[in-house]
Formats: C-alpha cells, sequence, structure tokens
C-alpha cells in the first residue's frame, strides 16, 4: 500500500514529444507538490496544488502543465520536451503537520 | 543564491560511531527545518524535524540541533549504522501563504557508514 505513487518510474522519449507523469497519493493530504532534481542534484518546487487550486508556481515554462483531476492525484503534463528536461521529477503530499511525503520519482531522459 | 547550503558533498563514517551533518541557511523567515534520507533510485523519505522555536529534537537514534543565532542546523546520528548510508537532505520550510508551506532543499552529503 504505497502512500505516494508515480508512474512511470523511467520515461525515455524524443524531443518535441507531449508527455505525462502521473502521481497518486492515498494518504488523504490536501496539497500535493512536484519538484525537478537536476543534474546538480538540487531538489526545485515546481508546482504544488491545494484542494485543486495552483497555490505555488515557480519560475517553470509553461510547457510544464499540472493537472488534478482530484483531491488524490496530480499529475504533470510536458509539452514539446527539450533536452534540458531531462532529470527526476518527484510528487510529494503534505501532511496537516507540513512534512511532506515524496514518491519514488520518474526518471525523465529526452533524447 | 542558494538559501539552504550542505556544504560537505560527502561524510565517511565508522559503524558504532556518532555522523554529524550539518546544514546552513541564509533566510531568517524559515519557519520549521527538516531532514530527509534518500537511498538511490527512491524519493526522499522524512527523518526528523525542528521548529524555528526550539533549538533540539531527537528521535530514537536522530538528534536535530538548531543554532538561529548561526543560521546553522546539524544532524546527529548515534550510533551509527551501515543502514544509514544514503543521501541526507536539508530543508527548511517557508509559509508561502493559502496554508502552504514552500520547501527549500540543500544539495544533499551523502553519508557512508563503513562496516
Amino acid at each position: 500500500d504505497t502512500a505516494v505513487s508515480q508512474t512511470p518510474k523511467y520515461l525515455v522519449t524524443q524531443m518535441g514529444n507531449d508527455k505525462s507523469i502521473k502521481c497518486e497519493q492515498n494518504l488523504g493530504h490536501d496539497t500535493m507538490y512536484w519538484y525537478k532534481q537536476d543534474s546538480k542534484k538540487f531538489l526545485k518546487i515546481m508546482f504544488s496544488y491545494n484542494n485543486k487550486e495552483l497555490i505555488i508556481n515557480e519560475t517553470v515554462p509553461n510547457r510544464f502543465s499540472p493537472k488534478s483531476p482530484d483531491k488524490a492525484h496530480l499529475n504533470l503534463h510536458i509539452n514539446s520536451l527539450e533536452l534540458g528536461d531531462s532529470a527526476v521529477y518527484f510528487c510529494a503530499s503534505r501532511d496537516t503537520q507540513e512534512t511532506q511525503y515524496f514518491g519514488p520519482g520518474t526518471r525523465l531522459l529526452v533524447l | 543564491d542558494q538559501q539552504v547550503k550542505q556544504n560537505s558533498p560527502s561524510l565517511s563514517v565508522q559503524e558504532g560511531r556518532i555522523s554529524i551533518l550539518n546544514c546552513d541557511y541564509t533566510n531568517s523567515m524559515f519557519d520549521y527545518f527538516l531532514w530527509y534520507k534518500k537511498y538511490p533510485a527512491e524519493g526522499p523519505t522524512f527523518l526528523i524535524s525542528i521548529s524555528s522555536i526550539k533549538d533540539k529534537n531527537e528521535d530514537g537514534r536522530f538528534t536535530v540541533f538548531l543554532n538561529k543565532s548561526a543560521k546553522h542546523l546539524s544532524l546527529h546520528i548515534v550510533p551509527s549504522q551501515p543502514g544509514d548510508s544514503a543521501v541526507y537532505f536539508c530543508a527548511a520550510a517557508q509559509y508561502s501563504g493559502a496554508g502552504s508551506y514552500q520547501l527549500t532543499f540543500g544539495k544533499g552529503t551523502k553519508l557512508s557508514v563503513i562496516p
């Protein structure tokens, strides 16, 4: 019974393609996040959703769009993939004690 | 501009000894701090946290110390075990409005516990 799950775990695709990464949490949390870990290993926040409302949107290209069909899901859609999008993307959800729980990550490689 | 810095990329410690991981921050508006542990090919897992109004929090073998005046925190693991070998991320939380906190992560320190 995985708390925060992501699919796929690995994603290899060509430049210019559109892809989606799915995230689901079964913890009943209200807030979910997407992070990007780049080649320098920094974890940087991209988006967060609270009760289906986008409340943080860092300086992320508009090719990236989060979509939340319900409180338990926050999917990340990426249009026109670029080489620099290659990274590990982590989904997380937050409890009322402000602790964030992370998914296993999706390793995206753009060729 | 890194607001959260972990200046040691790696640390090696003998099994049974104390591991001390350090973290410095620049933003005095951070409300609380967390440590996450990460194994290869897995997501970070929460380890321990501390509020900015406290100077120490202990949970089993893990203790986090906060020195607000120095903007410094440290994670102590004692005794260290081989299973503790992982990358440890320091994170700082700041209220970002609408009931949400934003985490800023350090670059991580890779801990190796030698049997």
